[in-house]
């Protein structure tokens, strides 16, 4: 079993649609860390969290430590936001294997 | 302010040559980190740099890879010789670190390798 697990690995959604994306691990962490990659490979950052909820624009990350779990959130969703979202847990640093959004018009 | 700089961005070579791949952090970020991502998994911890320190190297393959970081800047990574699992992409990322503090990373576009 992964120490970091992330559901879905494929999703599809309608432009509009609000997504949710899912990460579980099994080890203890300080912290976890949302990144988005783009075809082509460019990761960024979108959220280092170790409590409660942050949210950024049409983003939101929640984290529940007792429960080793956290979500992101993309409401109104944009084919944009088509990309992989992975979750990296710190300080192993021990990434997801990454969810692959696509959204279409 | 720039980005992580990472060269080449392709590279395409035999099994059983070398390679080495070059990162430039952000100015200023302490903590350097090299990944290797292969196709349709998460990245994967190669080697952590605080300054011109290692702090975690455990999952480097040291048979024949190895990195440094000369004066706590620039970094590269070296494959000595090159198999063919290797082929993946490789990702230098930095943050501005600290001890006990874990601050969020920037990545840079990564060096794509093919060993064919």
């Amino acid at each position: 079993k992964n120490e970091v697990e992330q559901s879905p690995q494929n999703l599809t959604a309608q432009e509009g649609e609000f997504i949710t994306i899912n990460c579980s691990y099994s080890v203890g962490i300080s912290a976890l860390h949302w990144l988005q990659q783009h075809p082509g490979g460019g990761i960024v950052s979108l959220f280092m969290l170790s409590s409660g909820k942050k949210k950024h624009g049409r983003l939101i990350a929640t984290i529940n430590i007792q429960e080793k779990h956290s979500s992101l959130h993309i409401t109104a969703s944009h084919p944009r936001d088509s990309a992989v979202y992975i979750c990296a847990v710190l300080p192993q640093l021990i990434f997801g294997t990454g969810t692959r959004l696509q959204v279409f018009p | 302010e720039a980005g992580v700089a990472q060269s080449p961005r392709y590279k395409i070579i035999e099994k059983r040559q070398s390679v080495a791949f070059w990162c430039n952090p952000i100015s200023g970020h302490a903590t350097l980190y090299w990944y290797q991502q292969i196709l349709g998994q998460g990245p994967k911890l190669l080697i952590q740099f605080q300054n011109n320190g290692v702090v975690d190297d455990s999952q480097l393959p040291k048979d024949r890879f190895s990195a440094e970081r000369l004066k706590g800047v620039d970094s590269t990574l070296k494959i000595q010789p090159a198999k063919l699992e290797d082929s993946a992409v490789y990702l230098c990322a930095s943050s501005l670190g600290g001890s006990g503090s874990y601050n969020e990373q920037f990545f840079g576009p990564g060096t794509r390798l093919t060993v064919l």
